[in-house]
């Protein structure tokens, strides 16, 4: 595609439910970003992926929050036993490397989660 | 401490004058990448302008350009002739190269309002 996608664009969910959100990156971008932001808030770092390295999930803020990368592609963020602070806009990004340069970040649109 | 600060929580600006928006950062990486980001109220973030840390001009692109202090290691947006479609929330980001693998970091954010 032309850009980063991301799917649903907006999904609302009862607490303790699970919920997965979908991130298609540019064609060719080794690098994958899970950000998420809250209501009038910058962007707080989850995980980030870099070809088949072992992602760094530093950012991630509980077990309760997990990602994939299938086939160096598409991602999944899921969300186990949604609380309702978990409530946020969440970003992917992908960039054509993870290396020094101007490896800029292009965004999707988001998906807005709200946890009821 | 803060890895990205911005001071500025909210700018307002006279159309067709210029505005400076703050942004200093902490690394112990000689190796990093300094970038501006928009976020109109639309919701995606929209890349302008990137600076290396050995970039010996300050970058410029088109009406934006970089004031890249690295002493005082500042990184101050300046967009010139203000236009009414410049209103939007702008962030910005830093790359440290080696330290953490290529994680970004965010500063919590600029709100600019242009005035006509």
């Amino acid at each position: 595609g032309a850009g980063v996608s991301q799917s649903p664009s907006n999904k609302v969910t009862e607490k303790g439910k699970d919920v997965e959100l979908r991130c298609d990156p540019i064609s060719g971008h080794t690098a994958l970003y899970w950000y998420r932001q809250s209501l009038g808030q910058g962007l707080e770092f989850l995980i980030y992926f870099q070809g088949n390295s072992a992602p760094d999930k530093s950012g991630l803020p509980s077990d309760r929050f997990s990602a994939e990368r299938t086939g160096g592609s598409v991602s999944t963020l899921t969300i186990q036993r949604t609380q309702q602070e978990d409530s946020a806009v969440y970003l992917c990004a992908s960039s054509l490397w993870a290396g020094q340069g101007n490896n800029e970040q292009f965004f999707g649109p988001g998906t807005r989660l709200t946890v009821l | 401490a803060q890895k990205i600060t911005q001071t500025q929580p909210g700018m307002f600006v006279q159309e067709k004058e210029a505005v400076t928006l703050d942004c200093t950062y902490d690394t112990s990486d000689p190796s990093y990448g300094l970038f501006w980001y928009k976020q109109p109220s639309s919701g995606e973030m929209i890349f302008l302008i990137y600076q290396g840390s050995y970039d010996q001009q300050n970058a410029t692109e088109g009406r934006y350009s970089l004031n890249f202090q690295k002493a005082r290691k500042s990184a101050n947006l300046v967009i010139s002739a203000s236009q009414l479609g410049d209103s939007a929330m702008y962030f910005c980001a830093m790359r440290e190269g080696r330290r953490t693998g290529n994680q970004f970091y965010f500063g919590t954010g600029t709100s600019l309002t242009v005035i006509p």
